[in-house]
């Protein structure tokens, strides 16, 4: 059974700062491993989607890696700013539309 | 384009009673999925579908019944509620390797 884990749970740090946020998976045989944000109170929106095939994939400030093998994603936020505020959650996919397992979360405060 | 829809947004049921949580997506995906999000938790498989007519049970099925009789619907059937199914529910769809795409989610309390 695939365990997600996400390190660390929260996260606070002065606007202008980068953001490094960790998600770990205990079976590395995974098809695709997606990233999400959650503001409170409000559904998922998806940010970067990682091919088990690709190392990494960016889209503006963010960039995710991924090293299949040792089971690892990081999701990098470059120059935080307010707006960034909210819970990042990673998600691995076994195969192509197969269900998600997610992490508990990182929840992100950037202070201005 | 309207994606995934979920209706209600918000609902308080009393123990006991029943409900449907509606689905809709627009974008011909095959895949759909119910989660549910316990405060401060991580999002837990319901139940979910790999095309009409096809269902399976996921992490937490119990209590919960769903049913895909088209490609667009995917409704979520609550029977005799209880309080620790008091959640936030979200759907979803996805379509091969191309990603998953949330609902906006209906938050249940169960009084």
């Amino acid at each position: 059974k695939q365990e997600v884990t996400q390190i660390p749970a929260a996260l606070s740090v002065p606007e202008g700062e980068n953001l490094v946020l960790n998600c770990s998976f205990t079976d590395s045989a995974i098809y695709n491993l997606q990233w999400f944000r959650q503001d409170p109170g409000k559904g998922l929106t998806s940010l970067l989607l990682i091919q088990s095939s690709q190392r990494e994939q960016t889209s503006g400030r963010l960039n995710a890696s991924l090293d299949k093998s040792s089971g690892r994603s990081t999701l990098y936020i470059a120059a935080s700013q307010p707006g960034d505020s909210a819970t990042y959650l990673c998600a691995p996919s076994k195969a192509a539309g197969n269900k998600l397992t997610f992490g508990g979360g990182t929840r992100v405060l950037v202070k201005p | 384009n309207a994606g995934v829809t979920q209706t209600p947004k918000f609902r308080i049921l009393k123990i006991g009673q029943s409900m449907t949580l509606q689905c809709t997506q627009d974008m011909n995906h095959n895949y759909m999925y119910w989660y549910r999000q316990d405060p401060g938790m991580g999002l837990k498989l319901i139940y979910y579908s790999v095309g009409a007519g096809i269902t399976d049970k996921g992490e937490v099925p119990n209590g919960y019944n769903v049913s895909r009789s088209t490609t667009e619907d995917f409704p979520l059937r609550l029977e005799l509620a209880a309080p620790s199914q008091t959640s936030v529910y979200f759907c979803a769809t996805g379509a091969g390797g191309k990603g998953y795409t949330f609902g906006s989610g209906t938050r249940l309390t169960v009084v």
